[in-house]
């Protein structure tokens, strides 16, 4: 079965440093999401992608925060200068978007730990 | 603001017995619900999902319920298994008029089910 994958599952930075967040997608689905759970709270959205493009997005998903297809593969999070709070479980998510399904797959998540 | 929340954070249940989970939301305009089980160390993954034009919808061994009257949800489980004990989160999603979505989750629920 199709699912999507994330990488790194756990990445430690410094404050200040730049991170990448790597996602691919399932293969046939156009509709790419990025969500972060900060530890024992629930899910937050940050983006929603479509056609190369931002759809949507929350107020969390302030300047620091880009998000990039570079390739027909890969979804990628970039945070630009990483502060003690965007420590958190980040999760790619892709949806198919048909009239019979919005249901959103979601990866593993990358757990990011900024020191 | 808008936000979707859960009634009780905590739920334990004798294995063979049946569960509800409940969850309230407060966009009248969401269309679309859906329910996700996260196990530790995992992504949220779909269990069931309900579209507003309809009150119940059922899988197998879950159903949800729709009360739109009262802005409520709620998954049932039926004879709980121990695989079964994970957080359960409710989301809501809303398309807006440019046919972008935003899925908003829950707080979640920790079910335990008890051998």
């Amino acid at each position: 079965e199709p699912e999507v994958t994330q990488t790194p599952s756990h990445q430690v930075t410094q404050m200040g440093q730049e991170v990448i967040l790597r996602c691919v997608p399932i293969s046939n689905h156009l509709y790419f999401y990025w969500y972060r759970q900060i530890l024992g709270q629930k899910v937050e959205f940050l983006v929603s992608f479509y056609n190369n493009e931002i759809s949507e997005k929350s107020e969390i998903f302030d300047d620091q925060f880009s998000v990039e297809r570079p390739d027909g593969s890969n979804f990628t999070l970039k945070i630009r200068s990483t502060k003690l709070e965007d420590s958190a479980m980040y999760f790619c998510a892709s949806s198919p978007r048909t009239s019979l399904s919005n249901e959103q797959f979601f990866g593993p998540g990358t757990r990011l730990t900024v020191l | 603001g808008e936000s979707v929340g859960l009634h009780l954070p905590t739920l334990s249940v004798q294995e063979g017995d049946n569960s509800i989970i409940n969850c309230a939301y407060s966009n009248s305009a969401s269309d679309y619900f859906i329910w996700y089980k996260q196990e530790s160390g995992k992504g949220p993954q779909f269990i069931i999902d309900i579209r507003s034009n309809m009150d119940k919808r059922q899988g197998q061994r879950v159903t949800v319920l729709l009360n739109k009257t009262v802005k409520h949800l709620s998954l049932q489980i039926a004879a709980t298994q121990p695989g079964d004990s994970a957080v359960y989160f409710c989301a809501e999603n809303f398309i807006s008029n440019f046919g972008n979505e935003k899925l908003t989750f829950g707080t979640g629920t920790r079910l335990t089910i008890i051998p």
